[in-house]
């Protein structure tokens, strides 16, 4: 069965303090790992895709790396703005949903 | 930046009545889908759609729930007949090319 965990379920830090949040899989073939930023009650917000192990991408304060079992989303330097809940995602070759894991919710402190 | 619209914003609904939701996709996206997160769960998905017809559907996505493309623009998702546990929120997304998706701010459904 294709899943997805991710840990830690929340994770406070200092404006500063960077730190890496894990997200690892099992999948029937991966297609895709997608990383997610939702802030409370607002939707889902694309921040990366990726497809293939050692893939990297980066985006401002954020770096995604994936390897066959998992990734990771660095968080370099975070900021207050960062505080928000980060998914995960998977999809498997045969299919377009997406498999969601539960999260991890990051608040940053000044 | 082109946005995934969805309305109502929140719908307050009785038990055992009928409610449609709406959403806007992206102009030029193909792939459709409807996606639903309980409180303090994690994000399911409930169906996809391209080509005006269901290409695949969730268990939770039963004989309650129906979905239609009744233009060149509207997404919709009806729920026939809401039951308690049908409260959550209800994510719209649209897709280009089925790699990843832009999701709507969802409509909050609360059934009481």
């Amino acid at each position: 069965e294709d899943q997805v965990t991710q840990s830690p379920e929340a994770l406070r830090l200092q404006e500063g303090e960077s730190s890496s949040l894990n997200c690892s899989y099992t999948v029937s073939g991966l297609r895709g790992l997608f990383w997610y930023r939702q802030d409370p009650g607002k939707g889902p917000e694309f921040l990366f895709t990726l497809y293939s192990a050692g893939e990297e991408k980066e985006k401002e304060r954020l770096k995604a790396t994936l390897t066959k079992k998992e990734s990771f989303l660095h968080i370099t330097a975070p900021k207050p703005e960062d505080s928000a809940t980060y998914l995960c995602a998977v999809q498997a070759r045969n299919t377009d949903k997406l498999i969601f894991g539960t999260g991890t919710r990051l608040q940053v402190f000044p | 930046e082109p946005e995934v619209t969805q309305t109502p914003s929140h719908q307050v609904t009785q038990m055992g009545q009928e409610v449609i939701l709406r959403c806007v996709p992206i102009s030029n996206h193909l792939y459709f889908y409807w996606y639903r997160q309980i409180l303090g769960q994690k994000v399911e998905f409930l169906v996809s759609f391209y080509n005006n017809e269901i290409s695949e559907k969730s268990e939770i996505f039963d004989d309650q729930f129906s979905v239609e493309r009744p233009d060149g623009s509207n997404f919709t998702l009806k729920i026939r007949s809401t039951k308690l546990e049908d409260s959550a929120m209800y994510f719209c997304a649209s897709s280009m090319d089925a790699y990843g998706y832009t999701f709507g701010s969802g409509t909050r459904l609360t059934v009481v």
